[in-house]
């Protein structure tokens, strides 16, 4: 079946430009993340949600950053104001969690190369 | 101090050789322990996972989880080429939070 998707897959934007990533789940997944990658870093958490309870938006760095999520479908990530330390590898991954605190397998996609100039 | 340690390498080994990659972590809250493989430009996929202390094996690859001293492993027998890529070590108490450590790049060579 098809995997996470995300687009674009790059993005070239001048600073101070609003941009909005999508990522399309895996279908049924009910839990969704977002994680920054920033070149020779590791995965930086971004935002968590779980079906219909409130995301867990602790990771994001700052008001400039939102996301939504509308069911178990779509995300969108939205960075107002764009900065050049924004330029990294947006990541998306869902997982089939039914319950809140129980793990499973995450499963990403392939990314969005952010370029701030 | 980082939540999860890495050594971001690179590593670099003759083909058939075995390889060891490494993490350490500070919270002792996480039980879930996971291995991902990041091919460039590509998004990780889930290798293995071991839940608290213990050792798990998957044809070459071995993981190992050394909860008293906050220490994992991967190990990876008869290495091929194939298995060039960046493996991020992750790791979580509850599953709402995932820590992944900073990824470390192995070259298997021919």
């Amino acid at each position: 079946g098809a995997g996470v998707s995300q687009s674009p897959s790059n993005k070239v934007t001048e600073k101070g430009k609003d941009v909005e990533l999508r990522c399309d789940p895996i279908s049924g997944h009910t839990a969704l993340y977002w994680y920054r990658q920033r070149l020779g870093q590791g995965l930086e958490f971004l935002i968590y949600f779980q079906g219909n309870s409130a995301p867990d938006k602790s990771g994001l760095p700052s008001d400039r950053f939102s996301a939504e999520r509308t069911g178990e479908s779509v995300s969108t990530l939205t960075i107002q104001r764009t900065q050049q330390e924004d330029s990294a590898v947006y990541l998306c991954a869902s997982s089939l969690q039914y319950l809140a605190g129980a793990w499973d397998t995450q499963y990403f996609g392939p990314g969005t190369r952010l370029t701030v100039l | 101090q980082k939540e999860v340690e890495q050594d971001p390498g690179p590593l670099s080994v003759p083909e058939g050789a075995i390889v060891s990659l490494n993490c350490t972590y500070s919270n002792s809250a996480f039980q879930y322990f996971m291995w991902y493989r990041q091919y460039s430009r590509k998004g990780p996929e889930l290798l293995m996972y071991t839940y608290s202390s213990g050792n798990k094996e998957d044809g070459r690859f071995t993981a190992q989880v050394d909860k008293s001293s906050k220490y994992i492993s991967l190990f990876i027998r008869d290495s091929q080429p194939s298995d060039s890529a960046t493996y991020l070590c992750a790791m979580t108490g509850t599953g709402n939070q995932f820590y992944f450590g900073t990824g470390t790049s192995l070259t298997v060579i021919p």
